[in-house]
């Protein structure tokens, strides 16, 4: 069992909808919790960055981590097509040296 | 968020030859970088985590001597490929992080497309 599971989809929506990404995990000792994406061809791009449980909003986009399910998600609401990209989930702790272990990407196609 | 520049892009390079990919953290002093390498639809393989003015700490299969990792100063770390081989060909993606003040989070780079003709 890897330590972070995330569905690489692909995730297909229509322009609009709320799309709704999510990661497992099984290392209890995570604290640290982000959210990339990531475009073609491109480095990715810090979204979201939590600390511990509970929910945080920036604009359209919503994380939620809950510690006790080791289970984090990311809302987005009025999904554009130029949301289309891979979502990366990432988690650290201090005894890993804050190194982040990544999800393998969900990827993200919104259609017209 | 921050601000992390690798350089360059994009690079196609003779086989055998060595190449430099340069990282740096434009606007805040990064304590720790790390060095991915992403094949294609897969998610980051970590190849190496470095602090500066401390040698790199390489994972488990990455070889030392072919990618040579320096991080000499709080903003600027470089991967260097040497003896480029076709199979090396892939993306390679850096990330900073701040120390103290600065928080857990890391920034990423915008990539290297490495070709090894």
């Amino acid at each position: 069992q890897k330590e972070v599971e995330q569905d690489p989809g692909p995730l297909s929506v229509p322009e609009g909808a709320i799309v709704s990404l999510n990661c497992t995990y099984s290392n209890s000792a995570f604290q640290y919790f982000m959210w990339y994406r990531q475009y073609s061809r491109k480095g990715p791009e810090l979204l979201m960055y939590t600390y511990s449980s509970g929910n945080k909003e920036d604009g359209r986009f919503t994380a939620q981590v809950d510690k006790s399910s080791k289970y984090i998600s990311l809302f987005i609401r009025d999904s554009q097509p130029s949301d289309s990209a891979t979502y990366l989930c990432a988690m650290s702790y201090p005894g890993g040296s804050y190194i982040p272990t990544f999800g393998r990407g969900t990827s993200l196609i919104v259609h017209p | 968020g921050a601000v992390v520049s690798q350089h360059p892009s994009w690079v196609i390079c003779k086989s055998g030859t060595s190449v430099k990919i340069e990282c740096r953290s434009l606007d805040f002093q990064a304590t720790t970088m790390f060095w991915y390498r992403q094949f294609p639809k897969q998610s980051l393989m970590l190849m190496a985590t470095s602090n500066e003015g401390s040698k790199a700490t390489y994972e488990q299969g990455v070889e030392k001597d072919k990618f040579l990792i320096n991080h000499a100063s709080l903003t600027l770390s470089t991967l260097t490929v040497t003896s480029a081989h076709p199979e090396d060909s892939s993306f390679y993606i850096c990330s900073a992080r701040g120390g103290v003040g600065r928080g857990t989070e890391a920034f990423f780079g915008q990539g290297t497309r490495l070709t090894v003709v």
